[in-house]
């Protein structure tokens, strides 16, 4: 257990919807990152937050949206939700920009 | 853009074997290499990792290298046990400053035979 903690762990919903994935980081972690892994693909990096504000964006899609609340979760809403965005989603947390934890990730399937 | 590529993509080795996994990055200001291990179904996790004023570094098993001229980075896992195998990941990152982002690697897919 890594104690980076996601919700839901399963997500199934249809095209065209929006969805929130929660995050929450190890206790001091400060840095909140977001991936997406599809099938057997890579992690593709979407976004980093550091208490709070975001600090370095990768290739994250206009129809995706993150925020880091005072508490230091995370969310991550994806909208207008198409077949390709079926993937699985983590979350990792870093305290110093090096070692990073991963969370169980989140299933997201549209169908 | 900032990219690291990952060669090779898959890997069979006999139980007992060594195993190297090669990776190569673009930014010359990434400082910080680090290599995650996922097995199927599981969350990734650091197994070891580089800074870029070190050359090398060892813990037990595992090794990694860096060629900061070439900017070049290697994997090396020795005497190889079926529990090794799993998809490796390399990344490189400017650590340590307020401009964090991670680059992955594609991945190498390792089979150790038993």
């Amino acid at each position: 257990d890594s104690g980076v903690t996601q919700t839901p762990k399963h997500l199934i919903t249809a095209t065209g919807q929006r969805v929130t994935l929660r995050c929450s980081p190890r206790s001091g972690d400060l840095s909140v990152y977001w991936y997406q892994q599809s099938l057997d693909q890579g992690l593709q990096f979407l976004i980093q937050y550091y208490n709070g504000e975001e600090r370095a964006k990768g290739n994250i899609l206009e129809r995706f949206s993150a925020q880091q609340f005072p508490d230091l979760h995370s969310e991550l809403n994806l909208s207008s939700l198409e077949l390709g965005d079926s993937a699985l989603y983590f979350c990792a947390s870093s305290i110093n920009h090096n070692e990073q934890f991963f969370g169980p990730g989140t299933r997201l399937t549209v169908l | 853009g900032e990219n690291v590529e990952q060669h090779p993509s898959t890997l069979s080795v006999q139980e007992g074997d060594s195993a190297v996994i090669k990776c190569t990055y673009s930014d010359s200001a990434s400082n910080y290499f680090p290599w995650y291990k996922q097995e199927l179904g599981k969350r990734p996790q650091l197994i070891i990792d580089i800074r870029s004023n070190v050359g090398e570094k060892k813990d037990q098993r595992i090794a990694v290298t860096l060629n900061k001229t070439a900017k070049h980075f290697s994997l090396h896992i020795t005497e190889t046990q079926p529990e090794d195998s799993a998809v490796y990941f390399c990344a490189a990152s400017r650590a340590e400053t307020s401009y964090d982002k991670v680059i992955f690697g594609p991945g190498t897919s390792l089979s150790v035979i038993p």
